[in-house]
């Protein structure tokens, strides 16, 4: 079966623009976790969805949004881009929560954004 | 907070040697996973360890889930260039809005042929 797409893989932004990153889960998976990640911080959660709700979120600021749809493809979205948001942004799917612990999650290739 | 701590962060080492890395906590996890995650890639989910004191091999890889379920440690034998990679340990973190999985910063391994 297809894997986890992310669309576009590569961004170049100036400061204070906006930016949207898509990601289309697995056929059948309805959980769908977005990550930044970093060389200075690692890996670090943004926030899950599932059946189009938030049902976590991350230590970031506002500026940071996302949505799924009922076909449960998501999106996120990073308003008024600054310097430190350059970084490789990953989704990852899975059949349930995430956080369960028999849920495997299938991560995307991921979005690398660079922000000039 | 829980935190996830990964030594040694960068290892660079002879095809056929073998390695151990390790994940260490203060606080106890119910689970821990291992991910693999090579360049322009994500993470691959290798295997999951749930019970204390727990030890999986996946070829010549084992994963070992401390008997108080606060570290893990993952060794290779033999060492191949295919075992390139960032490897990654994980949690799952229930409590406030620290979100569903935490990630250790990863241990970098090259292995050079």
């Amino acid at each position: 079966k297809a894997g986890v797409t992310q669309t576009p893989r590569y961004l170049i932004k100036t400061r204070g623009q906006q930016v949207t990153l898509s990601c289309s889960p697995i056929s059948g998976h309805r959980s769908v976790s977005w990550y930044q990640q970093t060389p200075g911080q690692g890996l670090q959660f943004l926030f899950e969805y599932f059946s189009e709700t938030q049902r976590n979120k991350g230590n970031f600021p506002g500026r940071f949004s996302g949505r799924q749809f009922s076909n449960s493809r998501s999106e996120m979205n990073v308003s008024t881009l600054e310097l430190g948001d350059s970084a490789l942004y990953l989704c990852a799917s899975s059949l349930g929560l995430a956080f369960s612990t028999y849920n495997e999650q299938f991560f995307g290739p991921g979005t690398r954004l660079t922000v000039l | 907070t829980q935190l996830l701590e990964q030594s040694p962060q960068f290892l660079s080492i002879q095809e056929g040697e073998n390695l151990t890395v390790y994940c260490n906590s203060s606080s106890v996890f119910s689970s821990l996973q291992w991910y693999r995650q090579e360049p322009g890639e994500g993470p691959v989910l290798l295997v999951t360890v749930v019970t204390g004191g727990e030890v999986k091999k996946l070829k010549r890889l084992t994963f070992q889930f401390g008997d108080a379920r606060k570290d893990s440690s993952l060794h290779i034998t033999a060492a191949q260039p295919g075992d390139t990679g960032l490897y990654l340990c994980a949690g799952p973190n229930y409590g406030g809005s620290q979100g569903n999985l935490i990630f250790g910063k990863g241990t970098k391994l090259s292995v050079k042929p």
